[in-house]
């Protein structure tokens, strides 16, 4: 895969927008972007993903920069429920169906 | 995690048993995972098929996993005999077109003692 890069934790206050950071400077310009999270105690919970425009769904939003070295995933209105572990992944189209969750961004919504 | 019942949800036994762990996905996918999680290893890849043929089994641990998928509506992971360094939680995840795009179920926690 890709190498990602994300910060191991952040803080967030409830009510605000959370912007979540991945830099992945080596991708290639088929390999797309995914965001998944793990909630305490749950499985991985697929979010979004983007090749190069920016997306939005029900759940966050996904703006990846124009050189694609970089991306940030953003949740919109932070609620305690949204506390878990982010991660961002580049899995390798051209060399296996499988994706690599890295350590990811554990981040907390504060109260 | 409604696409995906895993059981049983928790599983205790005792060195050298056989474990037996169970996934049921919802049907129309092509792709089926099965992870394992814990805290020194965080989330690891242990095989996938695809349309119920085992296409990667290089993070299996050891000869004593297993893992088959009989039909698309069930798969079951085995472990014989079972060890202590096993306890972790075992997920299983399915994906439809993508295999980058997945579905966990809630997953089985296994401890060995």
């Amino acid at each position: 895969d890709a190498k990602t890069t994300q910060p191991p934790s952040m803080d967030c206050a409830e009510g605000r927008a959370a912007n979540l950071p991945c830099n992945h400077s080596t991708i290639s310009g088929n390999e797309y972007v995914y965001w998944y999270r793990q909630i305490h105690s749950q499985g991985p919970q697929y979010i979004i993903h983007g090749l190069k425009n920016n997306e939005t769904n029900e759940m966050a939003s996904l703006i990846i920069t124009e050189d694609r070295k970089s991306s940030t995933l953003i949740l919109p209105h932070a609620t305690l429920r949204d506390t878990a572990v982010y991660y961002c992944i580049v899995p390798d189209p051209n060399r296996d169906d499988k994706i690599i969750f890295g350590k990811g961004t554990r981040l907390h919504i504060l109260p | 995690d409604a696409g995906v019942i895993q059981s049983p949800r928790h599983e205790v036994t005792e060195m050298g048993q056989e474990v037996t762990l169970r996934c049921k996905p919802i049907s129309g996918h092509d792709y089926l995972f099965w992870y394992r999680q814990t805290m020194m290893r965080g989330l690891e890849l242990l095989i996938y098929f695809n349309n119920n043929v085992p296409i990667d089994d290089s993070g299996m641990p050891e000869d004593r996993f297993s893992a088959k998928m009989p039909n698309a509506s069930f798969s079951t992971l085995k472990i014989q005999p079972s060890e202590p360094r096993d306890s972790a939680v075992y997920f299983c995840a399915i994906g439809t077109g993508s295999s980058y795009e997945q579905y966990f179920g809630p997953g089985t926690r296994l401890t060995v003692t």
